[in-house]
């Protein structure tokens, strides 16, 4: 199975500031990689999906980008309610099957 | 407005059993694939199982191959999870999730339930 392997697991910064988070795959995978954004308590929320597709309703300082191994999603100046989980998810077409990566915590600085 | 709501969590003992409901509004069920993702608690995500809008596909992960089975009734707008035979580690809040048109990620997801596996 593929792996996907999220980097950091823990970030922190300030509003304002411009992150990348990083999710690398075990094998080349097709575009089917999204991103989504977890807060205490609740569901997790699509971001970005197709690699680099926003979600409908999804601010646009949100963005995704890459391809073959490496995938990365940008939040280009960091707003309070940001400081989230992120996690990458993709699918394996072969078994089916939906693999996650281990989470980035955002924290505030 | 789209919504799922999911019920049927709660204590069960290892070795027991338990069914999950998911209630969906807002949106033709019929239309969709449909999945349950848990997620135990303080780690990361984990899909457990999907179905096709007709039910003539299901896929699991290998962990609940053989004691989970997802089910729907798209005459009553509703997605199930039997699960049996359950162990300490099946303990995790179970969300049910709506599979976007390509069916590669989820685009809505309901409130989640607790299921907690413990003697």
């Amino acid at each position: 199975d593929i792996q996907l392997t999220q980097s950091p697991s823990f970030l922190s910064a300030s509003v304002g500031d411009r992150v990348t988070i990083t999710c690398r795959a075990s094998q080349g995978i097709s575009s089917y990689l999204a991103w989504y954004q977890q807060k205490p308590g609740k569901a997790p929320k699509l971001l970005i999906y197709a690699a680099s597709t926003l979600q409908s309703g999804v601010p646009s300082r949100f963005s995704g980008s890459g391809s073959g191994t490496e995938f990365t999603l940008t939040i280009s100046s960091l707003q309070p309610e940001d400081f989230a989980t992120y996690y990458c998810q993709q699918l394996n077409s072969y078994p089916w099957s939906y693999t996650f990566g281990q989470g980035t915590k955002l924290e505030i600085k | 407005e789209v919504q799922l709501v999911e019920s049927g969590g709660g204590l069960v003992q290892p070795g027991g059993s338990l069914r999950l409901s998911c209630a969906a509004s807002g949106f033709t069920f019929s239309s969709y694939w449909m999945s349950w993702v848990r997620q135990a608690p303080g780690k990361g995500l984990e899909w457990v199982a999907n179905i096709k809008q007709d039910g003539s596909e299901k896929y699991y992960v290998d962990s609940v191959k053989g004691r989970f089975t997802i089910s729907r009734d798209n005459a009553k707008n509703s997605l199930y999870l039997q699960m049996n035979s359950l162990r300490a580690e099946d303990t995790a809040v179970y969300y049910c999730a709506r599979s976007s048109v390509g069916e590669d990620t989820w685009d809505y997801w309901g409130q989640g339930t607790l299921v907690t596996v413990s003697s």
